[in-house]
């Protein structure tokens, strides 16, 4: 059964703890992705992948960290350093395939709230 | 100015309307279009893309496309209440190699 899983679904936390959100795809996509989600804002791009050992930062990466030690993997850290980080993160894949379509798959979210 | 504006509504139909939701963007490079669907606490989908200009239909739902003024619509027929939802529009240029660009969303309610 093909897919992403995100775990744990919701998340507390004391202020000041970092905190790893996992993200795991068995779809074998080169690509994944970390969105954050707040109430009216839409997506935005935290962190992309595009191979193992490499990432990109996207439009908010300050106060998060993300590795990509293996394809089907891609963990995001929440560090101390981010002001706000009480969201819903979402955790995207896809095929990289040249000159097509960028269809993106996401995962089920993690509601993370910071006490 | 953000690359895509929509706006987030939030929209409220009768079961059974003609929704319009709709996208501007400002990036004249953007090919594919897209439009995902959000349910409550889950993660988006992919509902429908178009490339380049155009119109695209899959049953009740279809994609409008208009590079000249660089405004895309998602226009739902005979909605359902199945259909409350909120709906992202998405770009990304020619290169699968892209982040997508999205929208704020626009969230739907269809009233039984």
């Amino acid at each position: 059964d093909g897919g992403i899983t995100q775990s744990p679904k919701y998340l507390f936390r004391k202020e000041g703890q970092n905190v790893t959100l996992s993200c795991e795809q068995n779809l074998n996509h080169d690509a994944m992705y970390w969105y954050r989600q707040d109430p009216g804002q839409g997506l935005r791009l935290i962190y992309y992948s595009q191979i193992v050992n490499d990432f990109q930062k996207g439009d908010i990466a300050e106060g998060y960290s993300v590795s990509r030690e293996k394809k089907e993997s891609f963990p995001l850290t929440v560090t101390s350093a981010q002001k706000n980080p009480t969201a819903f993160y979402l955790c995207a894949s896809s095929l990289l395939a040249g000159e097509v379509l960028n269809e993106q798959f996401f995962g089920p979210g993690t509601r993370l709230t910071v006490l | 100015q953000r690359e895509v504006e929509q706006d987030p509504g939030p929209l409220s139909v009768p079961e059974g309307a003609i929704v319009s939701l709709n996208c501007t963007y400002s990036n004249s490079a953007f090919q594919y279009f897209m439009w995902y669907r959000q349910y409550s606490r889950k993660g988006p989908e992919l509902l429908m893309y178009t490339y380049s200009s155009g119109n695209k239909e899959d049953g009740r739902f279809t994609a409008q496309v208009d590079k000249s003024s660089k405004y895309i619509s998602l226009f739902i027929r005979d909605s359902q209440p199945s259909d409350s939802a909120t709906y992202l529009c998405a770009m990304s240029g020619d290169s699968g190699n892209t982040p997508l660009v999205f929208g704020k969303g626009t969230r739907l309610s269809v009233i039984a």
